[in-house]
């Protein structure tokens, strides 16, 4: 079955550490790849996009993205993460054959330990 | 801000009523699509129109039905409101394509008692 999943419901970094948040997807043929982030009560924010091309994809906010073809993985860094960052993190996906039909992990919640 | 904006921002419903709700694309953009998000879950597809003919459909029973405007604005519309209901409801606009980038608006917090 078509999915994307987001293993880590809830991640704790303290401020200045390093982050990664993980994304696996399961879909025929690569899809479009997306890091989108959602601050409480706001809507979504686009972070970084892969649709072909260099593997390492730079994003605003000083996040990057890798995505690994063998391991189906499209896994989200930052260096030094600021106390900012504390939000809610989404992967998703759009395949090619959906017309633009975005599919959403469930999210992984970021805090920032101070 | 994205330019793309929905109103209201919280409305209250009991079940068994119906709601509309909207959606006013950024300048230029012919697609817009909505999605649900419930309480600690990613949002999932409702629908998509473009250039004012629904272009897609998610997993959502028909008392889930949209419209598309002229001006592109959009509204979503939901009859016989259940508890199941209670979401946050987000607009997406762009120019269509699976590569083009999609611009959320701030989302409709809809309850439902």
């Amino acid at each position: 079955a078509q999915s994307v999943t987001q293993p880590d419901i809830h991640i704790t970094v303290s401020e200045g550490a390093s982050l990664e948040l993980r994304c696996n997807y399961s879909y025929g043929a690569t899809p479009y790849l997306f890091w989108y982030v959602q601050s409480p009560g706001q809507g979504l924010q686009l972070l970084l996009k892969y649709f072909s091309g260099d593997t390492l994809v730079q994003g605003i906010k000083g996040f990057e993205a890798e995505f690994k073809r063998s391991q189906s993985s499209f896994n989200l860094r930052k260096p030094s993460v600021h106390w900012s960052d504390a939000a809610e993190y989404f992967c998703a996906v759009v395949p090619y054959s959906s017309a633009s039909k975005i599919i959403f992990g469930s999210g992984t919640r970021l805090s920032i330990r101070p | 801000e994205t330019g793309v904006t929905q109103s209201p921002t919280h409305l209250i419903k009991t079940r068994g009523q119906q709601v509309t709700l909207r959606c006013s694309s950024q300048s230029g953009h012919n697609t817009v699509s909505w999605y649900q998000q419930a309480l600690g879950q990613g949002p999932q597809f409702i629908f998509q129109y473009y250039r004012e003919e629904e272009n897609g459909r998610g997993n959502f029973p028909p008392r889930f039905s949209g419209l598309q405007f002229p001006n592109y604005s959009s509204e979503l519309n939901v009859n016989a409101l259940e508890l199941d209901d209670s979401a946050l409801y987000l607009c997406a606009s762009s120019l269509g394509g699976p590569n083009t980038e999609a611009f959320f608006g701030q989302g409709t917090r809809l309850t439902v008692v």
